[in-house]
């Protein structure tokens, strides 16, 4: 079935530098996604959402970008810090009430 | 903290005892859903409600699992007879109605069936 994935199982960076986590997606009807941060022992955090009329979305720290040509979806992360090291999801909603995800990347920060 | 809350936190149990877990969402949400999460994969989704309906199931493990919203505020997951192969992570995510709503989760109940 159709179903969200991820490029990198684990990324690792130094602190300072700028994080890049891929995510490809294979539902076409897919009209929203959302970034999630999980921290073990923790439920997933909403970070940042885009929807499909955009190609890039800002917040604090973080980028978003949507190529729906090739169905990809980019999480940037400027200036990494050590708080940032988790597992990152994301996540499509075809139009529903379902969320699917994929199985996450860990991001591990080197100080 | 107005976030969404789940209650217990950790659960142990023996194999074929019932559990119930329960969660607040955060309380403008009128949508609240259920998710499961095993070690090292993404949430997968359960059951979802719209205030006290229960608006699809069909992805409930099986009939030993059923949710309920009685009130549309809390709702509660039981799981009857469990299994070994129940122990996992479950989520619970409130949001406003529509599907382009982010969906904001608790910390979940872990359980773990010995």
């Amino acid at each position: 079935g159709e179903s969200v994935g991820l490029h990198l199982p684990t990324l690792s960076v130094q602190e300072g530098d700028n994080s890049i986590i891929n995510c490809a997606y294979s539902n076409s009807a897919s009209d929203y996604f959302i970034w999630y941060k999980q921290e073990s022992g923790k439920g997933p955090q909403f970070i940042i959402d885009i929807r499909s009329n955009m190609d890039k979305r800002q917040g604090q720290r973080v980028t978003v970008l949507l190529n729906k040509t090739v169905k990809h979806l980019s999480l940037q992360i400027a200036a990494t810090q050590p708080g940032d090291s988790a597992v990152y999801f994301c996540a499509e909603n075809a139009g529903s009430y379902q969320l699917t995800f994929g199985k996450g990347t860990k991001l591990s920060v080197i100080p | 903290d107005t976030g969404v809350s789940q209650d217990p936190r950790h659960k142990i149990t023996k194999r074929g005892q019932n559990v119930t877990f329960r969660c607040d969402p955060i309380s403008e949400h009128n949508r609240l859903y259920w998710y499961r999460q095993t070690l090292g994969q993404g949430p997968e989704f359960l059951t979802y409600f719209q205030n006290e309906a229960q608006l699809e199931k069909s992805r409930l493990l099986s009939d030993r699992f059923s949710a309920e919203r009685p009130k549309g505020s809390f709702s509660t997951l039981e799981i009857q007879r469990t299994e070994q192969g129940d122990s996992a992570m479950y989520l619970c995510a409130s949001s406003n109605p529509g599907s382009l709503e982010p969906q904001h989760f608790g910390d979940g109940t872990r359980l773990s069936i010995l």
